[in-house]
């Protein structure tokens, strides 16, 4: 059983365009991490989130933690080709040594 | 100069083979993990070791050893591989472990292992 559920799973959009990816769980975490993984390549940091109600922003990307710390979403507005690759959530419970990562959303941006 | 390295790549072997594959990082890290993606691009952490202490040990079979020589470098030895093993395979660093708090982790660049 996955501790955090990304949808949508596969997003394809076009330049441009905006998106949003989901991140949640019924566990609370401590801090909650997103992940960029380009094919051939490991995964890549791009934000960590530790606060409740927090919110990140990266150039056009926008990361947000729930205010219960339970879910997380990451917003990507005119997405561009460079955009595209497998996004990533993670999180850190209290008690736990691990981070425990969601499926993945595969993201295509088409030019 | 590449942060966390694996080698080989690729590995492509046959079933009951026994392979190794080798990490090593050069950020200073004192802990290191390897992570197992599936075919799915689901990611889950195999071992975890803390200043050569192994600390995270999940539901892995025994066919799979990680040794840590010195903080720099862990490997992975595979014994008697199956067809479920064929996976990408990642090290990963970071400074401290994730007890709650937000380690910033690195990964190296995978390896693919095929067993046919």
């Amino acid at each position: 059983t996955q501790l955090l559920e990304q949808s949508p799973q596969f997003l394809s959009i076009q330049e441009g365009e905006n998106l949003t990816v989901y991140c949640n769980s019924s566990s609370v975490f401590s801090s909650l991490q997103w992940y960029r993984q380009e094919p051939g390549e490991g995964p890549v940091l791009l934000v960590t989130v530790v606060t409740g109600g927090e919110v990140k922003k990266l150039k056009r990307l926008t990361f947000q933690f729930g205010d219960a710390r339970k879910d997380s979403s990451l917003h990507i507005t005119a997405a561009q080709p460079g955009d595209t690759g497998l996004y990533l959530c993670a999180g850190a419970r209290s008690n736990d040594y691990k981070l425990s990562f969601g499926a993945g959303t595969t993201v295509t941006v088409r030019a | 100069d590449t942060a966390v390295s694996q080698t080989p790549k690729y590995l492509v072997t046959q079933m009951g083979n026994d392979k190794s594959i080798k990490c090593e990082q050069n950020l200073g890290h004192d802990t290191m993990y390897w992570y197992k993606q599936d075919s799915k691009k689901f990611l889950k952490i195999m071992f975890s070791y803390n200043n050569k202490e192994l600390i995270i040990n999940e539901t892995v079979p025994n066919r799979f050893s990680p040794k840590s020589p010195d903080k720099a470098h862990l490997n992975l030895h595979i014994n008697s591989l199956e067809l479920g093993d064929s996976a990408v395979y990642f090290c990963a660093s970071s400074q401290g472990l994730a007890v709650g708090g937000p380690v910033e982790q690195y990964f190296g660049p995978g390896t693919r292992l095929t067993v046919t």
